[in-house]
């Protein structure tokens, strides 16, 4: 059974600090991994999208990478903002199984 | 625009008295899934469909039904709400479930509360 997992559950750091957060998956058989933006009481914001095949994708201040063989993500938030703030979650296809997420929190 | 709509977003009824969510999806994807959120336990699957009137269980299906008629829509049911379903609730679609490249796409949520 696929498992996912973040780590940290929550992050605080100062405004321009550049930041990874981490997930990691227990079945290497993935489709694609997708990261998630979550505002308080609000839906998924789509964020970057990995296919299995590929390393790792960037949008703006943000790069995802991509190890399928160690079951691992990252997602990298360069020179982070207060408007970053927010729950991040990762998913994996084909299963579609959720990691709980890394709740950030950038101070100004 | 692209989206996909669920209604309505804030929802208070008392137990027993069976409740439709609605989902509508603009995009002509052929998978759609709902889920609940809880704090603690995160994102959970009640069911999913691959394509018109294909649907499956998700982990968490007790309680709750289904249906896909059309591709576009897909109202989750909830015949005897009880307290243990009030959640946060999303409908999620993609273009397909078994291509590399197809991200999922969430609705804002329908906020539900069972007394």
């Amino acid at each position: 059974k696929q498992e996912v997992t973040q780590i940290p559950a929550a992050l605080s750091v100062p405004e321009g600090e550049n930041l990874v957060l981490n997930c990691s998956f227990t079945d290497s058989a993935i489709y694609n991994l997708q990261w998630f933006r979550q505002d308080p009481g609000k839906g998924l914001t789509s964020l970057l999208l990995i296919q299995s095949s590929q390393r790792e994708q960037t949008s703006g201040r943000l790069n995802a990478s991509l190890d399928k063989s160690s079951g691992r993500s990252t997602l990298y938030i360069a020179a982070s903002q207060p408007g970053d703030s927010a729950t991040y979650l990762c998913a994996v296809k084909p299963l579609l199984v959720f990691g709980k997420g890394t709740k950030l929190t950038v101070n100004p | 625009e692209a989206q996909v709509t669920q209604n309505p977003r804030y929802l208070i009824t008392v137990t027993g008295k069976k409740l439709t969510v609605t989902c509508s999806q603009n995009m002509n994807h052929e998978y759609m899934s709902w889920y609940r959120q809880d704090p603690g336990l995160g994102l959970r699957q009640i069911y999913y469909s691959m394509n018109v009137e294909v649907t499956d269980k998700g982990d968490v299906p007790e309680g709750y039904k289904v249906s896909r008629k059309e591709k576009r829509n897909f109202p989750l049911i909830l015949e005897s709400p009880s307290p243990n379903q009030t959640s946060l609730y999303f409908c999620a679609s993609s273009k397909d479930h078994g291509t590399y490249n197809s991200p999922l796409h969430f609705g804002n949520g329908t906020r539900l509360t069972v007394t």
